[in-house]
């Protein structure tokens, strides 16, 4: 009854490459929401993706920054050109269903975390 | 824009005694709030939530109060231990809404 996984743990990478985070949900749920937190700061919402489809990018930078959710495989939060801002901790989180009306199981269950250090 | 609060960033207890965490927010819209417990180096776990038809929800040592007139909620622990000891985030959303706000935490620690 694996948790939500998240790899790399640790992720270092040098001003303007690429960073690639995964998260596999938990068994069942399919829907899969990403936050960064900032030091010092609360969980951000950025993304929310069903299979094969962004729902809600509202917390997204506009630039740099896309995510994905495969039919097949992990949740990918992919980061162009890094800056040292984007240094931060990364948070998937799965939901069997988003909230519904009259039931739904709405509680987020969150992996470990991958932390982004852009040097 | 920061739709929920938490104005403490810390909160110390000793063991056996009442923790109470507190968060504010803002937007009369949300109706569902959740606390979360974080431990360093790890995601946070969901610890109990409250919709806004309920002012009160218990579960064993964690009490969840509301006061929507207020916009207030808080989390009682009692009694306190020390494996309580971690980062506590309060959330807020409207029900069927996906963006979930999260408070800035608040680092409780529980003396032995």
């Amino acid at each position: 009854n694996a948790g939500v996984m998240q790899n790399p743990r640790h992720l270092v990478r040098r001003r303007g490459q690429e960073a690639r985070l995964r998260c596999s949900p938990m068994k069942g749920h399919s829907h899969v929401y990403w936050y960064r937190q900032l030091p010092e700061e609360g969980l951000k919402f950025m993304v929310y993706l069903q299979k094969e489809n962004i729902i809600d990018e509202s917390g997204m930078p506009k630039e740099r920054f896309s995510a994905e959710f495969p039919k097949e495989g992990p949740s990918i939060l992919r980061i162009q050109q890094v800056v040292r801002g984007d240094s931060a901790a990364y948070f998937c989180a799965s939901s069997l269903q988003p909230g519904l009306a009259g039931g739904g199981s709405y509680e987020q269950y969150f992996g470990p975390g991958t932390r982004l250090t852009v040097t | 824009d920061q739709q929920v609060k938490q104005n403490s960033p810390s909160l110390s207890v000793q063991e056996g005694r009442i923790s109470i965490l507190n968060c504010d927010y803002t937007n009369s819209m949300f109706d569902y709030f959740l606390w979360y417990k974080k431990y360093p180096a790890e995601g946070p776990t969901f610890l109990i939530s409250i919709s806004s038809i309920k002012d009160k929800n218990e579960d064993g040592r964690f009490t969840v109060f509301l006061n929507k007139s207020a916009k207030h909620l808080s989390l009682h622990i009692v009694p306190s231990q020390p494996g309580d000891s971690a980062v506590y985030f309060c959330a807020a959303s409207e029900w069927g809404n996906n963006d979930m706000r999260f408070g800035a935490g608040t680092r409780l620690t529980v003396k032995p």
